[in-house]
This record gives structure tokens, sequence and C-alpha cells, in this order.
């Protein structure tokens, strides 16, 4: 059974900090990790994703990868109240396009 | 250019009727995903096609629910007969899937079976 764990929270931060969302995943031969951003009553978005082992960087978000020890998390710099939503870690073992998305984090950021 | 379309965006109906949601894929993706959002199973796959054909459906519950995809440019989730349980959000996905796998999502149809 394969399986993506996130910490359920809320997670909550002030205004201007540092948020950062963990993700673990059971399966080594993964090959791609997202992140999805989602907001109340609306549809997942994409906002990062990450192959290889190390950061990606994309404005304020950043997405680190560790194979080794299989988890891959996402920090939102400069955090505002309009980051606040909850944030989908999904798995794509083997580059088959089957994803396996985890139960989401949810993000508070207080002004 | 335009993202996945997908309709209706609410739906509500009786235990024991049919159901047919649809679901236009974003134009030169040729894989496209169903999914089902719940509060308590957070968001689950149902069925995924490739090149219109599907490839996994591990995820459909039950007899109940069929889809088809009979071109690259339109899929249907059907549920008959429908049950109280059914109730959730029903997102469509597609994506390239050609080495650029990454999902996007439709704004989904709410589903309520009462």
């Amino acid at each position: 059974q394969k399986e993506v764990e996130q910490n359920s929270g809320p997670l909550s931060v002030p205004e201007g900090a540092i948020a950062s969302l963990n993700c673990t995943y059971s399966d080594r031969g993964s090959q791609s990790f997202f992140w999805y951003r989602q907001y109340s009553g609306k549809s997942p978005e994409l906002i990062m994703f990450i192959y290889s082992n190390g950061d990606k960087e994309d404005g304020r978000f950043t997405a680190q990868l560790n194979k080794a020890s299989q988890y891959v998390s996402l920090l939102i710099r400069d955090s505002q109240p309009s980051d606040s939503a909850t944030y989908l870690c999904a798995v794509d073992e083997d580059n088959f396009n089957k994803f396996y998305f985890g139960s989401g984090t949810k993000l508070n950021v207080k002004p | 250019d335009a993202g996945v379309i997908q309709s209706p965006r609410h739906e509500v109906t009786e235990m024991g009727q049919e159901v047919t949601l649809r679901c236009k894929p974003i134009s030169g993706h040729n894989s496209l995903f169903w999914y089902r959002q719940t509060m308590m199973r957070g968001l689950e796959l149902l069925i995924y096609f490739n090149n219109n054909v599907p490839i996994d459906d591990s995820g459909m519950p039950e007899d109940r629910f069929s889809a088809k995809m009979p071109n690259a440019s339109f899929s249907t989730l059907k549920i008959q007969p429908s049950e109280p349980r059914d109730s959730a959000v029903y997102f469509c996905a597609s994506s390239q899937a050609r080495g650029r796998n990454e999902q996007f999502f439709g704004p989904g149809t709410r589903l309520t079976v009462l």
C-alpha cells in the first residue's frame, strides 16, 4: 500500500514568517513530486514540482526533495494571509502518471 | 488557453437517479483523470485514461460507477443508481503525459445525492 503522509495541521504562522510543510512517502521508486494549493471550495492548483534531489525555488516557494529519507517539503517565505489554504503533496510512482495524494496540511497565516 | 472544463458545477439529485458528469481536458493533453474528494477520504483517484484508453480503474468504488472517453476532448463519469454516500466533489484533471506529467485540475462538480 503506497502512502503519502502529511500533518493535517492546522499550521499557524504569522505574516512574514517562513511556513514549512512536510510530506513523507513510502514508495522508494517514486520519481516525481508535486505540491498543490487548494483554497476552500476550490480545486487543487499546482504550485511546484520537483524531480531531483535538492532544492527548487520559484519566487517565494522552495521545494526540497530528499529521496534517501523519502521526504519532500515546501517552504513559503514571507508568508501572506493569501497563502492560507490546504497544501496537498502528490507523488507519482515510476512516472506512470498515477498520483498518490496526501491528506493535506491546512496553513493559516495570521496578519 | 482554456483549462479543464467540467459540467455541471453543481448537481443535486435524489437517490436512485442516474448522474452524468462531464469533462473536457486541456487541448493537447492525452491523459485524463477522475478524482473524488470528501472530508473523510480526501482526494481519491477513481480512474484514468491515456490516449482515450482506460489504464487503471482500480479506484472506481463499485459497478454503479462507469467512465468513458469517446474522444480526446471529452469524458464522462456516470453513477447509476446514485446513493447518498456518493455525495462529494468530483474533479477531472489532465496532463500531457510525455515527460511532463503535471496534472491540472478542473473546477469540479459538487454532487449532492438526497
